[in-house]
This record gives structure tokens, sequence and C-alpha cells, in this order.
């Protein structure tokens, strides 16, 4: 069936760069997404890619999707404390009709 | 940047009452959904709205919820009589086009008690 999983936790030192892994089982998603949740608050949209694309660049975010593995990333570059927070990540599930699949999320701790 | 707004941030309920929540998407938006996430648990798509009808729904989406657009700009999630289970954040989003981008709200806590 439709799934997209991520690895749980994550913690790296304030500076370092971070890398967040998803996979997912779905090819047809025409974009899949970064989203980001602070504790007690809603999902805030980080970035997006295209499924054509390979790598989007948006400032410290870099997102790298290959389609062969079905494996998504997101890099952030300079990771600061104000980075700490759950990234989930997601995608459209079969027939692209708006129905997201999340993965269980990411916990990223940035330490001082 | 237009968002789209939610209300009641948090509500307390005792189980078996009615609760609704409500969602105004951002104006020019066409797709509208609710998701909710469960403490801990994943978000979980529950319904799609378009042209004033449901086009996909969940399993969790059974008889005891329901979707209205009662004007031009709210959409709301019914839930008739309230379960412990119910106990979650429910977020509402909306998109411009089908399979687009989706923007969210800042959900709302339900709390049944």
């Amino acid at each position: 069936g439709e799934d997209v999983e991520q690895s749980l936790f994550l913690s790296v030192r304030e500076g370092d760069s971070s890398v967040i892994n998803c996979t997912y089982t779905d090819s047809s998603s025409t974009y899949l997404y970064w989203y980001k949740q602070e504790p007690g608050a809603g999902l805030q949209l980080l970035t997006y890619i295209f499924s054509n694309m390979d790598m989007k660049q948006d400032q410290r975010l870099t997102v790298l999707l290959n389609k062969k593995d079905k494996h998504l990333s997101l890099r952030i570059a300079d990771t600061q404390t104000g980075d700490s927070a759950i990234y989930f990540c997601a995608a459209y599930g079969s027939g692209n009709t708006g129905k997201l699949i999340f993965g269980q999320g990411t916990t990223l701790q940035v330490k001082p | 940047e237009p968002e789209v707004t939610q209300t009641p941030s948090h509500q307390v309920t005792q189980m078996g009452q009615e609760v609704i929540l409500r969602c105004v998407p951002i104006s020019n938006h066409l797709y509208f959904y609710w998701y909710r996430q469960i403490l801990g648990q994943k978000v979980e798509f529950l319904v799609s709205f378009y042209n004033n009808e449901i086009s996909e729904k969940s399993e969790i989406f059974d008889d005891q919820f329901s979707v209205e657009r009662p004007d031009g700009s709210n959409f709301t999630l019914k839930i008739r009589s309230t379960k412990l289970e119910d106990s979650a954040m429910y977020f509402c989003a909306s998109s411009p086009l089908r399979a687009n981008v989706l923007t969210f709200g800042a959900g709302s806590r339900l709390t049944v008690l």
C-alpha cells in the first residue's frame, strides 16, 4: 500500500549540516514535500520538489530526489537552534488526488 | 502571505457531544482538506472536498464525520458524537488545483473527556 517512511530522530551540533531522509512507495506523486512542525504549532510548508526534478535548492535548504530508489532527502546547511522541530516528508497517494501521505516525522535536535 | 485560518485553536468537549471545527481556506483555492494528527502519530488524511462535494475520504471518515461549505468562505468539519479516540489535532488545508501545493492551517486541538 501507500507508505512514506522516515527515521525518527536526528541530533546535530549548531553550524553542522543536517540530512533528513525519506522513502516513499508511490512513484506517481507529482510533488514531494517537506513540512516543519514546531512544538504545539501547525504544519509549515518548508519546501517541495516537482517529480521531474532531481534537486532543488532554496537558501540553506537542498532537496534531493532519487526517483529510481524512491528516496527523498532534505539537507539543512549551517543548522541553527531555531531549526529544532519535527520534519515531515509527504507524497501524494496513488492517482494524485490531493491526498497526502505523511511520514512519521523526524525530530531534529540541534545542540548549541 | 495568504493563510488558512482555523477556529477554535483548542476545544474541550465531553464524550458524545457534537463538535464543529471551522476553517477559512485561501480565497482563490478550490480544493479543501481535513487531516488529523493523534498525539505522537502520523498526520492522517480524512477527506478532500471540491465543487461542493466530497471527492475522496479515508476509512477514518465514517458516518460520525461530515464536512460542509456553508457559504463562500467557510469549510467545516462536524463530528456528531465525539469519542475519546477523536482527541487529536485537526488540520485544514487548501490548494488551488488538485494534487497541487497544500497550505495548512495552524490546527484545532480537540480534547474529548
